[in-house]
């Protein structure tokens, strides 16, 4: 059965740090997608990145930068010179059995202090 | 502007109610669903759609029925049989029921029952 882990619920930084927030995924399938969103308090969430599982190349947006790495089964995601607005709950997400079903890690929630 | 709407924001019903929560897009997409959020816990699928007048029940779908009458609504009614209703409840489309489609959110319903 598919599963993403999340292993921290919760990290507070000052503003400038750098911060990763961990992934570690469980599937059997050999062909899957992974995905990271964000909830900033307003409660929607935000497609930040998808990754498909034959592409293990690290992708870097500005401030963001992820690494996917299978031989780990993770797809980490780090956040350069953080910022107050960053401040959000973080979901890691597989793609489930080749459908559009998504698999949800329980979050991450970062907050970043001035 | 396009996007996914979700109404109310807040929603408040005696135990033994049934209530519909409200979804519309105007994006044009195929697909919709409903996810569940508990504080401290990732999201968790009830039920989706790939087209209209078809559905299937997600991981979580007792207690809950929805229809998919129009491209652009998805409602969702949590009935009487539900025996934890209390949660935050996410509505998201995307293009069609494929793995590698990014999902779309809705700001979310949070519904409590008292």
């Amino acid at each position: 059965a598919q599963k993403v882990t999340q292993a921290q619920t919760e990290i507070s930084v000052v503003e400038k740090e750098d911060v990763t927030l961990d992934c570690v995924y469980e599937t059997r399938d050999t062909t899957y997608y992974l995905f990271w969103y964000k909830q900033p308090p307003s409660g929607e969430l935000v497609f930040l990145i998808r990754r498909n599982s034959f592409d293990e190349q690290n992708e870097i947006s500005g401030r963001y930068s992820w690494n996917f790495q299978k031989s780990t089964s993770s797809f980490n995601f780090t956040i350069t010179a953080s910022q107050v607005v960053d401040s959000a709950v973080y979901f890691c997400a597989l793609s489930k059995g080749g459908s559009e079903k998504l698999v949800f890690g329980k979050g991450m929630k970062l907050t970043v202090n001035p | 502007d396009g996007g996914i709407t979700q109404s109310p924001k807040y929603l408040f019903r005696k135990e033994g109610q049934n209530v519909t929560l409200s979804c519309e897009q105007n994006l044009n997409h195929d697909a919709m669903y409903w996810y569940r959020q508990d504080p401290g816990q990732g999201l968790r699928l009830i039920y989706y759609s790939q087209i209209v007048n078809d559905f299937q029940k997600g991981d979580i779908a007792e207690g809950y029925s929805v229809s998919r009458e129009k491209k652009e609504s998805f409602p969702l009614t949590v009935t009487s049989a539900q025996k934890n209703p209390t949660a935050f409840y996410l509505c998201a489309s995307s293009i069609a029921g494929l793995p590698y489609n990014e999902q779309f959110f809705g700001p979310g319903t949070r519904l409590t029952v008292l």
